[in-house]
């Protein structure tokens, strides 16, 4: 099944810094990965996401790349901001034991945005 | 945004309780999944339906019993549950069953067993 590794689960930055997470999938024919921002006590919201027939896509702040070759993709933050403090997780289809590939999701990265 | 919304927010029960867990979307989705959040664990997929049918039971004890009447609603009940099932139990729907579609979660039951 797919397996998605995602480094590192801690990250601390200075406010206005950027902040990278980088996950990677085994299945080569994943072709979808969303990335997901939890904060304390709220619902997982989709942030950004990517397809496999594009290398990067950005979205004001925050950005994805994906490298097919390598199985691995990418969130970046650049300017981060408190509000940003959060957990982020991505996610990857797999194969599954019903008919359809289901999304495995990443452990998790808790981010912390100093003032 | 409203889309999913599930009830109760918090819960707690003994282990000898029956109680039930509810989600609605009211985004016009076909798929509708139950997830467990553990503590420093990944979202672990439970259950999933496909235009009301379950097509997936990811090796979930008959404890955790789902029931999905219509593609808008989505129950999960428990009895007779264990202490380390105590987590958030996370609600999502998405337009299809597919790994290529995006999922989009209910604020989730915090679920205490005593």
């Amino acid at each position: 099944g797919e397996n998605v590794e995602q480094h590192p689960s801690t990250l601390s930055v200075q406010e206005g810094d950027s902040a990278v997470i980088k996950c990677t999938y085994s299945d080569s024919a994943s072709n979808y990965f969303p990335w997901y921002k939890q904060e304390l006590g709220k619902r997982p919201q989709l942030i950004i996401d990517i397809r496999s027939n594009v290398g990067e896509k950005k979205d004001q702040r925050i950005a994805v790349t994906l490298n097919k070759t390598a199985k691995h993709f990418s969130l970046h933050i650049t300017e981060t901001q408190p509000e940003d403090s959060a957990v982020y997780f991505c996610a990857a289809p797999r194969i599954s034991s019903g008919s359809a590939r289901q999304l495995t999701f990443g452990s998790g990265t808790q981010l912390t945005v100093l003032p | 945004e409203t889309g999913v919304t599930q009830t109760p927010r918090h819960l707690v029960m003994g282990m000898t309780n029956k109680k039930s867990l509810k989600c609605e979307q009211h985004l016009g989705h076909n798929a509708m999944y139950w997830y467990k959040q553990s503590a420093k664990k990944p979202l672990e997929l439970m259950f999933v339906y496909n235009f009301k049918e379950q097509t997936e039971n990811n090796s979930v004890p008959s404890r955790f019993s789902p029931e999905c009447p219509n593609s808008s609603h989505l129950f999960l009940h428990l009895h007779t549950l264990q202490p380390e099932d105590s987590a958030l139990y996370l609600c999502a729907s998405s337009q299809r069953e597919q790994g290529g579609q995006p999922q989009h979660f209910g604020d989730g039951t915090r679920l205490s067993i005593l």
